[in-house]
């Protein structure tokens, strides 16, 4: 089955600075997430991008399907972005099930 | 601000009792899905439903799982007996359409500790 691997695994930062996470995966894909899992568990949906570039605030995600990664970036990192980031993708003969990657555990201190 | 609602939030209980986790997907969803989240094995899909119809049980194991769905506002996931192992933190995640080509959104989720 397809392969994904987010990078780095851990993450600290200063609050303030940004960073560039990485997800690549093995095949390609007609679905690809980004979610931040926040310090009590909730998933939080911050794309839905399978391709292209998408802007929200502080944050924003380039997908090259051709090249297989994706890329989240935060600017002006805040304590509140503390957590861990998951990528997920879909491959078209999966039947719907998103395969996630191991995550990145962002630490933003103040 | 629609989201998709589980209950209950915690669930402690002991080896051999039943579990009943609930799921509210979004209204307008016709797909739900339920994955669990380890330390070990990360999040993976457990179930799969379309128009409430079951598409895909593969990674629930059937001698002690069960999921339904008895209406489109109501997905429920059953586990009888529970066992230690099935200590984990369990999503309901639903979505419109082909979820090859559309977004799948998250509840809270519910995490169960089975003693």
């Amino acid at each position: 089955g397809i392969q994904v691997e987010q990078s780095p695994p851990d993450l600290i930062l200063q609050e303030g600075a940004n960073s560039t996470l990485r997800c690549n995966f093995s095949d390609s894909v007609n679905n690809l997430q980004w979610f931040h899992q926040n310090p009590w568990g909730q998933l939080i949906n911050l794309f839905y991008i399978p391709s292209g570039t998408k802007q929200n605030g502080r944050l924003s995600a380039t997908t090259v399907a051709t090249e297989r990664y994706s890329l989240l970036y935060i600017s002006s990192s805040q304590t509140t972005d503390s957590g861990v980031y998951f990528c997920a993708v879909i491959r078209y003969n999966q039947g719907g099930k998103l395969i996630f990657g191991q995550g990145t555990e962002l630490s933003v201190k103040p | 601000d629609a989201r998709v609602t589980q209950t209950p939030r915690d669930k402690v209980t002991e080896m051999g009792q039943e579990v009943t986790m609930r799921c509210q997907p979004i209204l307008g969803h016709n797909t739900v899905f339920w994955y669990r989240q380890t330390m070990m094995q990360g999040l993976e899909l457990l179930a799969y439903f379309r128009n409430r119809a079951p598409l895909d049980d593969s990674g629930m194991p059937k001698d002690r799982f069960s999921a339904e769905m008895p209406d489109a506002t109501l997905a429920t996931l059953k586990i009888q007996p529970s066992e230690p192992r099935d200590s984990a933190v369990y999503f309901c995640a639903s979505g419109i359409g082909d979820p090859t080509y559309n977004e799948q959104f998250f509840g809270p989720g519910t995490r169960l500790t089975v003693l």
